[in-house]
């Protein structure tokens, strides 16, 4: 069945970065968007971008951009999300999930990643 | 961006149908049939119920529906479970090539 995995929880100090990995598993690696998600403690879901794991290509929500990078490693079915310049409001349960097909059309997030934990503190 | 506008929470009783609201703008949910809802469990992932404004994964029970009119999507539960008690996520695709949440509506089951 399709699978993320994600790496486990992380405590950060501000100003320093952080690397979260999603393992994918169940289907063909290349042939779907994947994107990440974060929420904050007791907010809702917040989009921060994907990554086209055939050829690397990525799209960031302008919120991140300059902050933020997603890389991946296809022979391994790896995604990667790397944050820098941690603050205490990024803070938050961190997702990946997988996005639709690569060029075809539809918007959904299916399956989900089960979450890391970020925390920033001092 | 803008988040969506959900109601903060909706109850109803065993049995019931409720109806949860998701408005944006013409440059979001009224601009493209790209609206989704995710059921999310207290400590849980979310998990996709309806994608593209009214479509019904493989798995997902026919008592959830979804509709759109305008720059409003509508999520509706017919027959209340107890299990269906969660907090409900509405997302949407923008002309920016982005996608936006809604802030999330929780359901309770009395």
């Amino acid at each position: 069945q399709v699978q993320l995995v994600q790496s486990g929880a992380e405590v950060k100090k501000p100003g320093a970065s952080v690397k979260v990995s999603c393992k994918a598993s169940g289907y063909t690696f290349t042939g779907y968007y994947m994107h990440w998600v974060r929420q904050a403690p007791g907010q809702g879901l917040e989009w921060m971008g994907w990554i086209n794991p055939n050829n690397g290509g990525t799209y960031y929500a302008q919120k991140f951009q300059g902050r933020i990078t997603m890389t991946r490693d296809a022979p391994i079915s790896i995604v990667y999300m790397e944050l820098s310049s941690l603050r205490s409001d990024d803070t938050a349960v961190y997702y990946c999930a997988r996005g639709v097909a690569v060029a075809t059309k539809g918007s959904w997030f299916d399956p989900w990643g089960q979450g890391t934990l970020v925390t920033v503190s001092s | 961006q803008s988040a969506l506008t959900q109601p903060a929470s909706v109850s109803g009783s065993p049995g019931q149908s409720i109806t949860i609201s998701c408005t944006g703008t013409s440059s979001d949910v009224g601009g493209y049939n790209y609206v989704s809802w995710y059921q999310q469990h207290p400590g849980k992932a979310p998990k996709l119920m309806i994608s593209d404004v009214s479509n019904r994964p493989s798995g997902v029970s026919n008592r959830f529906s979804g509709s759109k009119s305008g720059n409003t999507a509508s999520l509706t539960i017919s027959g209340l479970q107890a299990e269906d008690e969660a907090d409900y996520h509405c997302s949407s695709y923008t002309t920016s090539s982005t996608w936006v949440f809604g802030g999330g509506t929780k359901l309770t089951v009395l």
